[in-house]
């Protein structure tokens, strides 16, 4: 059974203080891995698509690696802006599966 | 470009109630979904549209949820009898192909089960 797991669960950042999320994963044929931003009352709003091990995508503050068995989130001098939780979905055969999110908070 | 719509955005119904949920993709989106969101978790893909036919409804509990997309466009989701595990905020997304390409979401319905 496909299993996605992110960490750390919250985390609280100074703003301007870069961190890293991780989504690792146990998927079947992993075809892709989306990346979303949600926030509270709201549903999901694409962020990155990544295909292939090694391959990275950025916008803005974010920056997204993927790896044959994780996929990172770097955020690098967060803003308040950016708190939000962030969730993850790796696709495997046919079926796209995310994880339960990492919620991230920017004071300023 | 007008998003994903839903409604109702909240409905509070007692169990073995029966409650409908309605969306209207983005034109032009041949592919539909809809997600069951407990609090805590990400989204559970219950069930994909391609046009009007289904793609994917393996994790659609058939006992109580129905859903349908005629003629291809808006879908409605239906749950009856309704339990009180049900209570979850259930989202739509659409999008422009069929292989879970970058989805859009809308802002969801929050039920509550009593």
């Amino acid at each position: 059974e496909d299993q996605v797991t992110q960490s750390p669960e919250a985390l609280r950042l100074q703003e301007g203080e870069s961190s890293s999320l991780n989504c690792s994963y146990t998927v079947s044929g992993l075809r892709g891995l989306f990346w979303y931003r949600q926030d509270p009352g709201k549903g999901p709003e694409f962020l990155f698509t990544l295909y292939s091990a090694g391959e990275e995508k950025e916008k803005e503050r974010l920056k997204a690696t993927l790896t044959k068995k994780e996929s990172f989130l770097h955020i690098t001098a967060p803003k308040p802006e950016d708190s939000a939780t962030y969730l993850c979905a790796p696709l495997g055969d046919y079926k796209l599966s995310f994880g339960a999110g990492t919620t991230v908070t920017v004071r300023a | 470009e007008a998003g994903v719509a839903q409604s109702p955005r909240y409905k509070i119904i007692e169990k073995r109630q029966s409650v409908a949920f309605w969306c209207n993709p983005i034109s032009g989106h041949a592919t539909l979904y809809w997600y069951q969101q407990i609090l805590g978790q990400g989204p559970k893909l219950l069930i994909q549209f391609q046009n009007n036919g289904v793609v994917d409804d393996s994790q659609l509990p058939k006992d109580r949820f129905s859903a349908e997309r005629l003629k291809g466009v808006d879908s409605t989701l239906k749950i009856q009898p309704a339990k009180l595990e049900d209570s979850a905020v259930y989202l739509c997304a659409s999008s422009s192909g069929l292989d879970h390409y970058e989805q859009y979401f809308g802002p969801g319905t929050r039920l509550t089960v009593t």
